[in-house]
């Protein structure tokens, strides 16, 4: 699976746009990218995915570069309840032995600051 | 609701005990995924069914972890003699085959002590 590098962690206050980077300088061309958060103690939640175009959803958007070797996801107002650990997931659309499977990394922890 | 669901929530085992976590998966979805978290870290990928059949078991970290789905709906992930290495949050996620969202369950948090 193709990796992704983020940055630990990052802050922002409350009511103001949160940008969230993303590298993945090795996509390949059939690989979506894919954003999940998790809030404290629970589990993982999708947020939004694009695989050229940039996506907009009711959660947030997703901006992809022109040679799609990195992303940004955007949340338009942060709000307390957005706090949690963001993971930007590239999956391959085409699936080798039938597995789906997401593959994590450490992801970005957003802190929102009232 | 109509989510995942996963029990027990909170499982502390002593050393060597074997235990049984429970996964009820969103009713119809086809791919259901457990994972395992350490504190700190994100999940990994344990092992993969779709339906009855498991896929793929690549993730698991020892014969001593087993894992069923045997009418295609709710699973069960056995840990046979824990360990303390073992104490993490074990998640369940489902979707639809073919479909991009996963839908995970809150998890169940494992401590052996």
């Amino acid at each position: 699976d193709a990796k992704t590098t983020q940055p630990n962690s990052m802050e922002s206050n409350e009511e103001e746009p949160v940008h969230l980077p993303c590298n993945h300088s090795t996509i390949s061309g059939t690989d979506y990218i894919h954003w999940y958060r998790q809030l404290p103690s629970q589990g993982p939640e999708y947020v939004i995915h694009g695989l050229t175009s940039n996506v907009n959803n009711r959660m947030a958007s997703l901006a992809i570069a022109e040679d799609r070797k990195s992303s940004t996801l955007i949340l338009h107002r942060a709000t307390l309840r957005d706090a949690a650990v963001y993971y930007c997931i590239l999956r391959d659309l085409i699936t080798q032995g039938g597995s789906e499977k997401l593959v994590f990394g450490k992801g970005t922890k957003l802190t929102v600051n009232p | 609701g109509a989510g995942v669901s996963q029990s027990p929530r909170y499982k502390v085992a002593k050393r060597g005990q074997d235990v049984a976590l429970r996964c009820d998966p969103i009713s119809g979805h086809v791919s259901l995924f457990w994972y395992q978290q350490a504190l700190g870290q994100g999940p990994e990928f344990l092992t993969y069914f779709q339906n009855e059949a498991q896929l793929d078991k690549s993730g698991l970290p020892s014969d001593r972890f087993f894992a069923e789905r045997p009418e295609g709906s709710v699973s069960t992930l056995k840990i046979q003699r824990t360990q303390q290495e073992d104490s993490a949050v074990y998640l369940c996620a489902s979707s639809l085959w073919g479909q991009t969202e996963a839908f995970f369950g809150q998890g169940t948090r494992l401590t052996v002590v």
